[in-house]
Formats: structure tokens, sequence, C-alpha cells
């Protein structure tokens, strides 16, 4: 079974400051991982995903993930915050293998940005 | 960009109606997803389908009911909608691994029920 961790539901970081939001995975078999990003009144939009090739994985708008095995993390990072970055994000696990696309998300991460 | 509508945006309707929430995809997905989140929460997972005339329940367990008949075509109905089912509901759709496993999602349907 796989599950997906979010640590901190609310992240406030101050425009022009550095962006973590945090991921940690379980899965039974090696994972597919994604974060999406949710603004209001609005559906998911891809940010970026894993599926096994480079660890290091660059989405849009400038935000990027390190998937790290040892860690079972996949944290989103971005380096300077704009304050078009408010938004609701969710990472998201999906086993590989066996046709299984379903994807499984985390609780999210609120992400509101200081002027 | 991915290709997938949902209609209606915005619903609010009376208990006891019917409604059916339409999402059409144009990208040629076989799998296609409806997910269910409530207001600052998670999504879950109620229904998917990995093809015509297959549809499953998803991991959340909801009174919808899905059909599949068109490989575009992927509505969900409510036969009587109640107060509990307000919520928002994202429809969904994937190429499969030959696309790296993406789920694309339309940009979700609002429902109140009064």
């Amino acid at each position: 079974a796989q599950s997906v961790t979010q640590l901190g539901s609310h992240v406030s970081v101050s425009e022009g400051a550095l962006v973590l939001l945090r991921c940690n995975y379980s899965s039974s078999v090696p994972p597919y991982l994604f974060w999406y990003v949710q603004y209001p009144n609005q559906g998911l939009q891809l940010l970026l995903k894993y599926t096994s090739a480079a660890t290091l994985v660059k989405g849009i708008n400038g935000f990027e993930a390190e998937f790290k095995k040892s860690e079972t993390s996949f944290h989103l990072t971005k380096p300077s915050a704009h304050m078009s970055d408010a938004a609701e994000y969710f990472c998201a696990v999906s086993e590989t293998g066996f046709g299984n696309e379903k994807l499984t998300f985390g609780t999210g991460t609120r992400l509101t940005i200081i002027p | 960009e991915a290709d997938i509508y949902q209609t209606p945006r915005y619903l609010v309707i009376g208990t006891g109606k019917k409604i059916t929430l339409e999402c059409s995809q144009t990208m040629g997905h076989d799998k296609m997803y409806w997910y269910q989140q409530d207001p600052g929460m998670e999504l879950h997972l109620i229904h998917y389908s990995y093809g015509v005339n297959s549809t499953e329940k998803g991991d959340l367990s909801s009174e919808s009911t899905v059909s599949r008949i068109r490989t575009e075509h992927f509505p969900l109905t409510l036969e009587s909608a109640r107060p509990s089912h307000t919520s928002q509901y994202l429809c969904a759709s994937s190429g499969g691994q030959a696309f790296g496993n993406t789920i694309y999602f339309g940009e979700g349907s609002w429902l109140t029920v009064v």
C-alpha cells in the first residue's frame, strides 16, 4: 500500500525567501512521485514528477524536487518565492507496474507568501 | 496543457434531485478517475475506469455512480442528492505508463446541495 505524508498543513514565507514543502512517501514498489498545485476554485496542475530517471526534477514556475530513496522523501523547493506562488500544494504517489496509476495524495500544504 | 473538461463548474441543487457531472477528455486516454475533495482537505479517489465498459469503486465509498460508454466521456451521477454530497468533484485522466503515469485534472465541479 502506498501513502504520502506532508509535514506542515500551512507554510508561510516572505517574498523572495526559500520555499520548502516537505513530502515523505511509503510504497512497496519503486514509486512515481508528483507535486501538484491548486489555486483557489481551480483543479490541480502538475508542477513536476519523478519517474525513476534523474533524482533532481525540475518543474514549472521555478520549482524543483529531489527524490531521496534513503529518506523516502520528495521535498519541493523554490529558491525565491513570488506572490503568485500562494496556493495549495499536494504531493502524490503512484505505484509503478501492474497498470496501477491511481494516485494517493497527501493532505496538502497551503503556502502563504508574506509581502 | 491537458485537455480535460468538466461541466458544470458550479452547481447549487436541492435535496433529492438527480444530477450528472460531465467529464470529457480529448487526449484518447484509457484511464479516467473521479476524485472528491472537501474544502481545504485532501483528495480521495471515488471512481476509476481503465477503459470502455470498465468502472471500479475507489478508496472512498461514494453513493455516486459512473459509466464509461465512450473513451472520452466519464460522467458521474448522483440519483438523489443530499447535503452530505456537497463537495468539489475532480475528474482526471491518464495515458498510462507510456506517458509516465501522469494524471491530468480538469478544473473541478463544485456541488452544493441545499
